[in-house]
């Protein structure tokens, strides 16, 4: 079964300054699906960024990237020029495309703190 | 915008009650999850279900637990008799497809506490 690691529980970073969030999955699929989710406080989770492992480009969305390393299993979560609405908890997801009901499994998430 | 609206946000219930968690999915989505979170643990898949039935459930999602999408447009989880380590967050997701790269949509949660 496939496994996603967190392994930063809380990170804080100040206002217009760069994060990196860490991610590590454990697969022996080839193919598959990663993501990073935002939940921010009392709110629903909401995609950030998604990454298909047989896309070597790294994924990009404004202010967030990714930095897929395949062999390593790493997909970390860049946020460039933090913002005060960038604070949550963010979840790194993955899915597998066999199964059929492409469920998600999540690492316990990192609480961002950004401050002012 | 459309989302996922969950129902009710928060729910006490006693040991041993059923409790039903509803979940309006986004209107046009096909298919629907439940998953949950322990407080300090992981957000685990409960519950896949597609073309009016459960496509794939994990070991968790045992006989006291079930779905329902009774009108078309509503989508339950019922806890037939419930024990204190149901108590969890409870989330609701639906998707247009179900193809790997799908944006999965969620709701805010249901905050189930069982005393």
């Amino acid at each position: 079964a496939q496994t996603v690691t967190q392994s930063q529980p809380e990170m804080s970073v100040q206002e217009a300054e760069t994060v990196t969030l860490s991610c590590t999955y454990d697969t022996s699929e080839s193919d598959y699906y990663l993501f990073w989710y935002k939940q921010p406080p009392s709110r629903q989770m909401i995609l950030v960024i998604r990454q298909e492992a047989y896309k070597q480009q790294n994924a990009t969305e404004n202010r967030f990237s990714v930095n897929f390393q395949k062999a390593a299993k790493s997909f970390s979560l860049k946020i460039s020029d933090s913002q005060l609405g960038d604070a949550a908890m963010y979840f790194c997801a993955y899915r597998s495309p066999q199964g059929g009901s492409e469920k998600l499994v999540f690492g316990k998430g990192t609480k961002l703190t950004v401050n002012p | 915008e459309p989302e996922v609206t969950q129902t009710p946000s928060h729910q006490v219930t006693q040991m041993g009650q059923e409790v039903i968690l509803r979940c309006v999915p986004i209107s046009n989505h096909l298919y629907f999850y439940w998953y949950r979170q322990i407080l300090g643990q992981k957000v685990e898949f409960l519950v896949s279900f597609y073309n009016n039935e459960i496509s794939e459930k994990s070991e968790i999602f045992d006989d006291q637990f079930s779905v329902e999408r009774p009108d078309g447009s509503n989508f339950t989880l019922k806890i037939r008799s419930t024990k204190l380590e149901d108590s969890a967050m409870y989330f609701c997701a639906s998707q247009i497809l179900g193809t790997g790269g799908t944006e999965a949509f969620f709701g805010q949660g249901t905050r189930l506490t069982v005393v």
